[in-house]
């Protein structure tokens, strides 16, 4: 996807262990945002973005932190993944808050297997 | 019960037909709807948005239709092509402040030769 990229495209991992998810854009976008996708549900928000070193939390931030300390890279951690994270995550960027406008634009996604 | 609901789930069709997707909602209000498509392993990319005050919306062969009244949206697709299987979701951005975007489901849509 033009102007974003998610690294790495697919991940596995052992339970207990940390895991980092790295959303990099070209855009200049003042707005990141990282979503987690399952089956049966709609994108859901972990956490956003709205400036360097500006952060806050979506609707299922539990066991996830963030950081963004330029304006082109947000940072997804898991502390200690559990199989419950076992999903795909996109990142997303967007000039105005909440998509609107020219809406979201996102990543690949990344597939992140917690065995 | 999720405030963006999208049916059918998932849809057959052959090549060429049109076909309709379903999104009910109950946010209200909202500054504007979405409808994204998602190719398998790829990410969202916007098709149409339509304001709160908008009935209809076009891109190519994918027309966006919003009734506030039952607070149902549809989109359609006319003349089907292999390309368009993917998942249709639609998506609600409440005008209520906050970073409160609600995605649907999505409907999965195979087209067949």
């Amino acid at each position: 996807d033009a102007g974003i990229t998610q690294s790495p495209r697919h991940k596995v991992t052992e339970t207990g262990t940390p895991v980092t998810l790295r959303c990099h854009q070209t855009e200049n976008h003042r707005y990141m945002y990282w979503y987690r996708q399952d089956p049966g549900h709609g994108l859901r928000l972990i956490h956003y973005s709205y400036g360097v070193k500006d952060t806050d939390k979506g609707e299922v931030s539990d066991g996830y932190s963030v950081s963004r300390s330029k304006t082109e890279d947000f940072l997804l951690t898991l502390e200690s993944a559990t199989s419950s994270q076992t999903s795909v995550y996109f990142c997303a960027i967007s000039p105005t808050g909440q998509g609107e406008g020219e809406g979201y634009t996102f990543g690949s996604g990344t597939r992140l297997t917690v065995v | 019960k999720n405030q963006v609901e999208q049916s059918p789930q998932s849809l057959i069709i052959l090549e060429g037909k049109n076909c309709t997707l379903q999104c009910n909602y109950t946010v209200s209000p909202f500054s504007n709807l979405r409808w994204y498509k998602q190719d398998t392993g790829r990410g969202p990319v916007s098709l149409t948005i339509m304001t709160f005050s908008e009935n209809t919306k076009s891109n190519g062969r994918y027309t966006a239709t919003l009734d506030a009244d039952t607070k149902q949206s549809s989109l359609h697709i006319t003349a089907s092509q292999l390309s368009d299987s993917a998942s249709y979701i639609c998506v609600v951005i409440p005008n209520t402040g906050g970073f409160k975007t609600i995605f649907g489901a999505g409907t999965r849509l195979f087209v067949k030769a």
